[in-house]
């Protein structure tokens, strides 16, 4: 776990707030993931960053803006969410070559959207 | 639509004994499959994966088996010990970049 870090661990916001998620991966990976687990659902692909350029937006509400800087961090940008978004927003990296496609996930940040 | 999902939503199991977790996909054009293990409050952590030119992968305590006709998955676990307790998902994917997770199958191990 300690190859992908999430910062914050929790977050509480209003529906008027905006906040940004925060993923940094340390294992040299070039593709980077965003996903939601909500209760008694599958997780659910977000975002995919590969080299920096975002090359899938699983028709995500634009309430959700990801950014990639760098091969290393992604950011999740959020702003009037609503309740239904509360969930584990988890960050996830890979090598993306044909060898090896493991996806290695972060602890995730557990939000509550009030 | 194409799916991935979990026979069993729990799994009760004695310590010691060797647990089976099982999954059904159904995109005919998944070459690579993961089994993660996620314990409350952490993220997925992988396990083991198998490409589907095998059929049998084997890990430390783990082995997964893939049968490509019927479209299962399973991953076995021997001498299940209380660490083990936790949710496990089967993800499958094609040559895109998404992993297709199934729902998980909750694994409690007693003593």
């Amino acid at each position: 776990e300690t190859g992908v870090t999430q910062t914050p661990r929790h977050l509480v916001m209003g529906m008027t707030n905006k906040k940004s998620l925060k993923c940094e991966q340390h294992l040299g990976h070039n593709a980077m993931y965003w996903y939601k687990q909500s209760a008694k659902k599958p997780l659910e692909l977000m975002f995919v960053y590969n080299f920096k350029e975002q090359t899938e937006n699983n028709s995500v509400p634009s309430r959700f803006s990801p950014e990639c800087p760098n091969s290393s961090h992604l950011f999740l940008h959020l702003h009037t969410l609503q309740p239904e978004d509360s969930a584990l927003y988890l960050c996830a990296s890979s090598t993306r070559d044909s060898l090896q496609e493991t996806q290695y996930f972060g602890p995730g940040t557990r939000l509550l959207v009030l | 639509g194409e799916s991935v999902g979990l026979h069993l939503p729990t799994l009760s199991v004695q310590e010691g004994d060797n647990s089976i977790i099982n999954c059904a996909y159904s995109n005919s054009a998944s070459d690579y499959f993961i089994w993660y293990k996620q314990e409350s409050g952490k993220g997925p952590q992988f396990i083991i994966d198998i490409r589907s030119n095998m059929d049998k992968r084997q890990g430390q305590r783990v082995t997964v088996l893939l049968n490509k006709t019927v479209k299962h998955l399973s991953l076995q676990i021997a001498a299940t010990q209380p660490g083990d307790s936790a949710v496990y998902f089967c993800a499958e994917k094609d040559s895109g970049y998404a992993l297709n997770f199934g729902k998980g199958t909750s694994l409690l191990v007693t003593p």
